[in-house]
């Protein structure tokens, strides 16, 4: 089965930093994705890490070290709008499932 | 801008009643997924049609009923639900089903059980 544990709740300053952390128990690893999530809104795709290191888009970076079967996302230059659930995921090639993490909640804060 | 359309985005309806969620895609994805969400939850997957086949169904009650006419649309087809049914109905898509393919979500449908 998958297992993807994330802190519940992150509250950060405007135009600070903020990491959101994920840990994970997958039978079979395929990469950690990251996607957002306003209230009322879709889940969005954010960036997507295959294999270890950091990859970065724009205010967002995402890192994976598949050793310790963790990733984060690093938020930078925080603004108001980056306030939403933000949720690691896993593909599951056997179920063709994108099998989703219990979610963080930023709230970015002026 | 989500380019997974859903309809409607909200939907009231009865325990007798039959109703059906839509959703279309035009980016030529050929594997169409329905997920539910309950509040402050994460996204849990109903239904996976790939090329227009079903070929997962995560043990979803018969009073939810996937159909999917062709490779752009994608139906769920809603009778005799629960109150514990109310929740939000995401549908999505990707390229085709696998490990390397991103998903995309439509804005999702609003559905309360009265």
């Amino acid at each position: 089965g998958q297992s993807l544990e994330q802190p519940s709740e992150v509250t950060a300053v405007e135009g600070a930093i903020v990491q959101i952390n994920c840990t994970y128990q997958t039978s079979g690893f395929y990469g950690l994705s990251w996607y957002q999530q306003h209230d009322g809104g879709a889940p969005t795709f954010l960036s997507y890490n295959a294999l270890d290191g950091l990859e970065e888009t724009g205010r967002f970076s995402s890192f994976l070290s598949r050793s310790d079967s963790y990733g984060y996302l690093l938020l930078q230059e925080l603004q108001m709008k980056d306030s939403a659930s933000y949720f690691c995921a896993v593909r599951d090639p056997g179920a063709n499932n994108l099998f989703f993490g219990t979610g963080t909640r930023l709230t970015v804060i002026p | 801008d989500t380019e997974v359309t859903q309809t409607p985005k909200h939907l009231v309806m009865g325990m007798t009643n039959k109703k059906s969620l839509k959703c279309e895609q035009h980016m030529g994805h050929r594997a169409m997924y329905w997920y539910k969400q309950k509040a402050k939850k994460p996204p849990e997957l109903m239904f996976v049609y790939s090329y227009e086949k079903l070929s997962i169904n995560e043990s979803v009650p018969s009073r939810f009923s996937p159909e999917c006419p062709n490779s752009s649309l994608l139906n769920l087809h809603l009778h005799a639900l629960q109150p514990e049914d109310s929740a939000l109905y995401l549908c999505a898509s990707s390229p085709r089903t696998g490990t390397g393919n991103t998903i995309y979500f439509g804005e999702g449908s609003w559905l309360t059980v009265v």
